[in-house]
């Protein structure tokens, strides 16, 4: 699987986008972009997949870069309960190999 | 729809004695992973069961851990008998399949501390 790497924490105000970058610069042709998160003292959570196409869900918005190296998931308006560990994974199985994510702060 | 139940939630032993975990996936997902999660890192998968089958277990440190899957539906993990370094959270997850995109879910998890 590829590695992935992102900032181990951002901030966001209340009401805003929250854009959380990921880079997956060796990614394979058969490797789809996954984003989980995970609240605190919770299992973690599915968001979004993908792997070439934009995708959008109830959730968030994934935008993945023409040539796959990189990807944005976007949280339209961030709310308080979007404060959580957010994991970008690049993968061809079954398996997720989680990172230490990126740790979101929503703030009001 | 019900998730994927865990139990217990919590557990403290002391090393070298033994603990087990238990998991009961969501309805008819024929999918079911046993996780890792040691403080500040992201989850290391350790087992993966497709139906009663093993899919793959090369994480699973098998001189100490073992885990079943008895009539594809709950599964057991099991620590014995346990190390300090063993103190994580425990998640179980389930899934539609093994295809690529199917969701995974995750239950509330274990937390256990050795002492």
């Amino acid at each position: 699987d590829a590695k992935t790497t992102q900032p181990p924490s951002m901030d966001c105000a209340e009401g805003r986008a929250a854009n959380l970058p990921c880079n997956h610069s060796t990614i394979s042709g058969n490797e789809y972009v996954y984003w989980y998160r995970q609240i605190h003292s919770q299992g973690p959570q599915y968001i979004i997949h993908g792997l070439k196409n934009n995708e959008t869900n109830e959730m968030a918005s994934l935008i993945i870069t023409e040539d796959r190296k990189s990807s944005t998931l976007i949280l339209p308006h961030a709310t308080l309960r979007d404060t959580a560990v957010y994991y970008c994974i690049a993968g061809a199985g079954y398996a997720l190999n989680f990172g230490k994510g990126t740790s979101l702060l929503v703030t009001p | 729809e019900a998730g994927v139940a865990q139990s217990p939630r919590y557990k403290i032993i002391e090393k070298r004695q033994s603990v087990a975990f238990w998991c009961n996936p969501i309805s008819g997902h024929a999918t079911l992973y046993w996780y890792q999660q040691i403080l500040g890192q992201g989850p290391k998968l350790l087992i993966q069961f497709q139906n009663n089958g093993v899919v793959d277990d090369s994480q699973l440190p098998k001189d100490r851990f073992s885990a079943e899957r008895l009539k594809g539906v709950d599964s057991t993990l099991k620590i014995q008998p346990a190390k300090l370094e063993d103190s994580a959270v425990y998640l179980c997850a389930s899934s539609l399949g093994v295809v690529q995109g199917y969701e995974q879910y995750f239950g509330p998890g274990t937390r256990l501390t050795v002492t």
